[in-house]
């Protein structure tokens, strides 16, 4: 059973359009939320994070949003360029050895149409 | 700056051999991991060590060796293959277990025949 959800495999938005990917995960132990960006044939990089401190982390065009209670968190990246196209990870941890602990959602693709 | 280096890039077997895969980072990281990816599914932790000297299992860690040769090196060996094992494996680093941010290499895709 999966504890870390992208219920959307794939996502098309028009470019300068806003892109919100999401994700849910089932263990409230979860404190430590991070995604991540995959091009083909590279591995994934991070991109912004958010410990459950806190319900919002904004970095340029991305923010990401966490709600607690709903057990859901989202990126959104405004305006979408074609450069944004890629699959996204969210992934989630607990505890202080994150390392440790991480948990990956199976990605959503992006595409932005020009 | 090359950071997470994989090696190598593809490989084919067949079931019953054997091959490592390597790892080197150049970023002074004291902890590394190995993981695979599966056709939807996320990344899963094969193993990890946390510094020079340690090393433990990950969520999916049968049929797998890890090996911290040094602070810079963190090999996995599969002694005997399984169509199972087909999949992308990805190594990464961080400056410690509780760093949070991974940096990856670029990936090894292994086909099992």
């Amino acid at each position: 059973d999966q504890q870390v959800k992208q219920n959307s495999p794939s996502l098309s938005v028009q470019e300068g359009r806003i892109s919100i990917l999401n994700c849910d995960y089932t263990n409230s132990m979860f404190d430590y939320f991070l995604w991540y960006k995959k091009y083909p044939a590279e591995g994934p990089t991070f991109l912004i994070s958010i410990s459950s401190i806190k319900d919002k982390n904004e970095d340029g065009r991305f923010t990401v949003f966490l709600n607690k209670s709903a057990k859901h968190l989202s990126l959104h990246i405004v305006p979408s360029q074609p450069g944004d196209s890629a699959v996204y990870f969210c992934a989630a941890s607990r505890g202080n050895n994150y390392g440790q602990n991480f948990v990956f959602g199976p990605g959503t693709r992006l595409s932005v149409l020009p | 700056n090359a950071g997470v280096t994989q090696t190598p890039k593809f490989q084919v077997l067949k079931t019953g051999q054997s091959m490592t895969l390597q790892c080197a980072q150049d970023m002074n990281h004291n902890s590394m991991y190995w993981y695979r990816q599966d056709p939807g599914m996320g990344l899963r932790l094969i193993y990890y060590s946390a510094s020079e000297g340690t090393t433990d299992k990950g969520e999916v860690p049968n049929g797998y060796n890890v090996s911290r040769l040094n602070k810079r090196e963190f090999s996995l060996r599969l002694e005997s293959a399984a169509p199972s094992q087909t999949s992308v494996y990805f190594c990464a680093s961080s400056p410690s277990l509780n760093t949070g941010e991974l940096f990856f290499g670029e990936g090894s895709r292994l086909t099992v025949l």
